[in-house]
């Protein structure tokens, strides 16, 4: 298994401009997750999907959108790019089940110059 | 505001020693804690879950859970260089029937040689 799978790695953006990061699980979850990581403040949630057709906001979702058509993918949304856009993106995965343990990817690392 | 608060460190412990670190949490309903390790430029890894009051021990590492103190900690025995790393503590925070995890900023961890 891949476990779950970010891309691109690296992207630099002029502002205003748009661009979606990919993620993808083979692990068959249903939770869905992502995050952004700014230096010294932690991960925080932007938006998470239960399942296909579900999503629902986190703490930090303005000028994000996304959408789950299937399973395996959870692809995230910049529109019109700001340099407070620039941070390091998470996606991660976890089951359907009380205990809600989330397995992360690599990361994608945007920069909005 | 549900919190999850860490001590941002760095907490430096030579080679061989226990290293602590501690989290405590304000959200009262909180069933799942978690602590994830994270080498710098990479993403967060799970290393250890704990669910239940006392403490719960996977070789080297042992979680202990306090849920009336709202206080969750992780004990590291036999330190290595190798796990200087950033530690983040995760609580599981019950949504509308979903749950999301809250993170704390995390505590980097140096050890010496």
């Amino acid at each position: 298994n891949a476990g779950v799978t970010q891309t691109p790695k690296f992207r630099i953006l002029k502002i205003g401009q748009s661009m979606t990061l990919q993620c993808a699980q083979d692990m068959n979850h249903n939770y869905m997750y992502w995050y952004r990581q700014d230096p010294g403040m932690g991960l925080k949630l932007i938006y998470y999907s239960v399942g296909a057709g579900i999503t629902d906001k986190g703490e930090v979702p303005n000028g994000y959108n996304v959408s789950r058509s299937t399973t395996e993918d959870f692809p995230l949304r910049l529109e019109l790019a700001a340099p407070s856009q620039t941070s390091v993106y998470f996606c991660a995965s976890g089951r359907a089940d009380y205990v809600n343990e989330q397995f992360f990817g690599p990361g994608t690392r945007l920069t909005v110059l | 505001q549900k919190e999850v608060e860490q001590n941002s460190g760095p907490l430096s412990v030579p080679e061989g020693a226990i290293a602590s670190l501690n989290c405590t949490y304000s959200d009262r309903v909180s069933q799942s804690f978690f602590w994830y390790r994270q080498y710098s430029g990479k993403s967060p890894e799970l290393i250890m879950s704990i669910y239940s009051n006392g403490d719960k021990e996977d070789g080297r590492f042992t979680a202990q859970l306090n849920k009336a103190s709202q206080y969750v900690s992780l004990l590291i025995r036999d330190s290595q260089p190798s796990d200087s790393a950033t530690y983040l503590c995760a609580v599981n925070r019950p949504n509308s029937g979903y749950s999301t995890l809250t993170f704390g900023k995390g505590t980097m961890l140096l050890v010496s040689p």
